[in-house]
């Protein structure tokens, strides 16, 4: 069975300031992890996702993250937020051994101080 | 259209009705979801159809909630005698192939169902 847990329901950030947002994940087997955005009054979007290649992801808008397989953790990061940022961000887990459904966790809600 | 398409896109109901919310996927994606979005919740979820294997319902709360995908496209996810714990935003998504392999859903807007 797979899980993520996302510590931080709320993490507010100056603008140009560092992102980081924390996803642990567990999983029984290899994982595919991925981080989508809802922007206001949106529908959730892809931001990047780890498929075992490169353990550094780049995806839109300049965040990355990065898989740490000895810590279990896939944190989100941008260098510098910008004020458009402001979202919800949710990482997600999926077994990548077969199709199967992706678990989602409770979301981090990015506020971005002028 | 495009993308997910999920109607309606807010119902209002009374305890102990029954509702039923509609998703139209991407055409042509083989995988659909459907989660339930609460306040302060993340997205819990529901369901899981991946072509013609038989779908995934350990996400389903109770035996209130039941879902069918016709035809391997439109799908919908029928509530019978809601309760106001349903309050939520129900989200659809597909996806193109077998979902652990391209990791990408694309989702709808949501159908919000609020139970007086």
């Amino acid at each position: 069975a797979q899980s993520v847990t996302q510590l931080g329901s709320h993490v507010s950030v100056s603008e140009g300031a560092l992102v980081l947002l924390r996803c642990n994940y567990s999983s029984s087997v290899p994982p595919y992890l991925f981080w989508y955005v809802q922007y206001p009054n949106q529908g959730l979007q892809l931001l990047l996702k780890y498929t075992s290649a490169a353990t550094l992801v780049k995806g839109i808008n300049g965040f990355e993250a990065e898989f740490k397989k000895s810590e279990t953790s896939f944190h989100l990061t941008k260098p510098s937020a910008h004020m458009s940022d402001a979202a919800e961000y949710f990482c997600a887990v999926s077994p990548y051994s077969s199709a199967s459904k992706i678990i989602f966790g409770s979301g981090t809600r990015l506020s971005i101080r002028p | 259209g495009a993308g997910v398409s999920q109607s309606p896109s807010n119902k209002v109901t009374e305890k102990g009705k029954d509702v039923e919310l509609r998703c139209d996927p991407i055409s042509g994606h083989t995988a659909l979801y459907w989660y339930r979005q609460s306040l302060g919740q993340g997205l819990e979820f529901l369901i899981y159809f991946q072509g013609n294997s038989a779908p995934d319902k350990s996400g389903l709360p109770s035996d209130r909630f039941s879902a069918e995908r016709t035809g391997g496209s439109v799908s919908t996810l029928t509530i019978q005698r809601t309760q106001q714990e349903d309050s939520a935003v129900y989200l659809c998504a597909s996806s193109p192939r077998r979902t652990g392999k391209t990791g990408e859903l694309f989702f709808g807007e949501g159908s919000r169902l609020t139970v007086l």
